[in-house]
This record gives C-alpha cells, sequence and structure tokens, in this order.
C-alpha cells in the first residue's frame, strides 16, 4: 500500500544550526512533493514543491532534494531560529488535484 | 483576499447531534478539499470537489457524513449523527486548478469535540 515517513515525530535543533527533515515515501511515483509548515491551532501553509525531475530546490534559508531512486525527500532550514519551530508536513501527488500528507515532524529550536 | 475562511472555529456538541461545518474559499480557486486532522492519524483528505463537483470522497469515513458544495463560493460538511471519535480539527483547502501542480491554502481549522 502506498506509505509516506516522516522520519520522527520530533526534533529538537540547537539555534543557528542546520535543521535537516526527512520524508520517505513507498508505493508511489509522484510527479511533485511539496513541504508546509503548521503551527499550533492553524492550517498548514505551503513552503516549497520541488518536481520530480528536480534534484535540489532553495528559497530563502531552506532547501529541498528529491531523490526519486531512494523515494526520499530531505528539507533543511539553515541557521535555523527559534521562530522556525513548527510542524513540518511533506505532502504527494501524483495527479494534479489531490495530495496526501506525511504525520509531519514536530521541529522545536533552542536559543 | 481574505484566504479561506471557515465557521464555527469551534464547536462542541453531544453525541447523537447534527454537526455543520462551513467553507468559504478563495475566490477564484477551482478546487475545494475537506481534511480532518487528528494526534493518531494526522492529515487525512475525506473529499475534494473541482468546480463544485465532487471527485474522490474515498475519505470520507462512513455515511454519517456527508459534504456539499452548492455554488463555487461555499461548501459544507455534515456529521449526522455525531460521535465522540468524531471529535478532530476540520481543515478547507482551495486551490486553482493548474496544469502542473497545486498550492493548498488551508483555511484555520475548525475544531470539534463531540461529548
Amino acid at each position: 500500500s502506498q506509505k509516506i515517513e516522516q522520519n520522527s515525530e520530533a526534533l529538537n535543533i540547537q539555534e543557528g544550526k542546520t535543521a535537516t527533515l526527512t520524508c520517505n515515501y513507498t508505493n508511489y511515483s509522484p510527479a511533485y512533493l511539496q513541504w508546509y509548515r503548521q503551527d499550533p491551532g492553524r492550517g498548514p501553509v505551503f513552503l516549497l514543491l520541488i518536481r520530480e525531475n528536480e534534484k535540489e530546490k532553495r528559497k530563502e534559508r531552506l532547501k529541498v532534494t528529491f531523490d526519486t531512486t531512494l523515494k526520499q525527500s530531505l528539507f533543511h532550514i539553515t541557521a535555523s531560529q527559534p521562530a522556525d519551530s513548527a510542524t513540518y508536513l511533506c505532502a504527494l501527488d501524483s495527479s494534479a488535484s489531490k495530495i496526501i500528507f506525511g504525520s509531519g515532524t514536530r521541529l522545536s529550536i533552542r536559543p | 483576499d481574505a484566504g479561506v475562511i471557515q465557521s464555527p472555529r469551534h464547536e462542541v456538541t453531544e453525541m447523537g447531534q447534527e454537526v455543520t461545518l462551513r467553507c468559504k474559499p478563495i475566490s477564484g480557486h477551482d478546487y475545494l478539499f475537506w481534511y480532518r486532522q487528528t494526534m493518531m492519524r494526522g492529515l487525512e483528505l475525506l473529499i475534494y470537489f473541482n468546480n463544485n463537483v465532487p471527485i474522490d470522497d474515498s475519505g470520507m469515513p462512513e455515511d454519517r457524513f456527508s459534504a456539499k458544495m452548492p455554488n463555487a463560493s461555499f461548501s459544507t460538511l455534515k456529521i449526522q449523527p455525531s460521535e465522540p471519535r468524531d471529535s478532530a480539527v476540520y481543515f478547507c483547502a482551495s486551490s486553482l486548478d493548474r496544469v502542473d501542480y497545486n498550492e493548498q491554502f488551508f483555511g484555520p481549522g475548525t475544531r470539534l469535540t463531540v461529548l
């Protein structure tokens, strides 16, 4: 069956370090992969999208990689800040409409 | 644009009662999605619409759940009768009809508690 796994429920990082979150999937052939941020009491907010033919995408301090052979995406936040503390969700789609979300990783950046 | 609007933000009801959740998508968006989020199951897609037509309702847990989209600016998710296991945060999201990908815009959610 199709499955999306995010590496851990929670990740604690010292401020200034790089946070790396992992998203693995099985039995999917996604056309693209998205990353969302969710703060407590709020809906998810779109951050980045990477297509199957792209290896890497950057946006400010964020970097996403996509390895379709390993069936894995890595999400990096460089020079992490306490304001980056949130839950991060990966989402996959093989069509142009419906997407499936992972369970999320709760990231905490300590000062 | 105000973004996706959901009401109510919080709903507390007793088991057996009917619950109606409401959503106003972003104007011009062609897709509307209803999700349910719990600690145990994460964010689950319940149903989605394209141009007001239900496309995939395979995520709707059972017949007690129904959703409608009478026009492009309004959708409802109804639970009748409600049960304690329906307690969750329900999100509505909308997106444009893009050929290549769809960034979804989420509303603030409705926190439902069924006693």
